[in-house]
């Protein structure tokens, strides 16, 4: 069974420009998450999807941050424009669903450095 | 907001001794997991502990969920190199049962030779 793939693995920006993230979960699971996590820290939740709603933005800087889950499948992750605070690991994590269980499935991360 | 302190923040040991992580919060929890994260990579599973009193383990890994499902600890017997790594719990909150997690910042464990 294939993993959570995440792409790109590494990013390199200036500050003000903006950047994507992609994600694609494990086949048939319904929920996908993106975590920001700094160095030092653990993965804080950013936005949660159950198919293509979202669950949970609460964490979510929306002035500067957006997602998106078109078809429920995969998921892009937006900044723009991104500042310097913004360089972590953004971690992408799928589950079968919210409502059966805290069970997540993480892929590798994308490292994002902001100049 | 529900908080996970995790100790200690950071344990440098040699390869062969034992040691104990713990994480601690105010708030109960439906269910508790503990995480292992490489560098480089993204945390991976280790246990998920759902009933207070909880004990299992996992090779050399030992994990114990407290009686009021608020605190939990890990402890590894003989430690091995290949045990260096970020180690993180997440709680899911109350009784809901549902996926969304809360982290704790970690305790980073190297072993050395």
């Amino acid at each position: 069974e294939a993993g959570v793939a995440q792409s790109p693995r590494y990013k390199i920006i200036e500050k003000r420009q903006s950047v994507a993230f992609w994600c694609n979960p494990i086949s048939g699971h319904a929920t996908l998450y993106w975590y920001q996590q700094i160095l030092g820290q653990g993965p804080k939740l950013l936005i949660q999807f159950q198919n293509n709603g979202v669950v949970d933005d609460s964490q979510l800087p929306k002035d500067r941050f957006s997602a998106e889950r078109l078809k429920g499948v995969d998921s892009t992750l937006k900044i723009q424009p991104a500042k310097l605070e913004d360089s972590a690991v953004y971690l992408c994590a799928s589950s079968l669903s919210h409502y059966t269980g805290p069970t997540q499935y993480f892929g590798p991360g994308t490292r994002l450095l902001v100049l | 907001t529900q908080l996970l302190e995790q100790s200690p923040q950071f344990l440098s040991i040699q390869e062969g001794e034992n040691l104990t992580v713990y994480c601690n919060s105010s708030s109960v929890f439906s269910s508790l997991q503990w995480y292992r994260q490489e560098p480089g990579e993204g945390p991976v599973l280790l246990v998920t502990v759902v009933t207070g009193g909880e004990v299992k383990k996992l090779k050399r890994l030992t994990f114990q969920f407290g009686d009021a499902r608020k605190d939990s600890s890990l402890h590894i017997t003989a430690a091995q190199t290949g045990d260096t790594g970020l180690y993180l719990c997440a709680g899911a909150p109350g009784n809901s049962g549902y996926s969304t997690l809360t982290f704790g910042k970690g305790t980073m464990l190297l072993v050395s030779p």
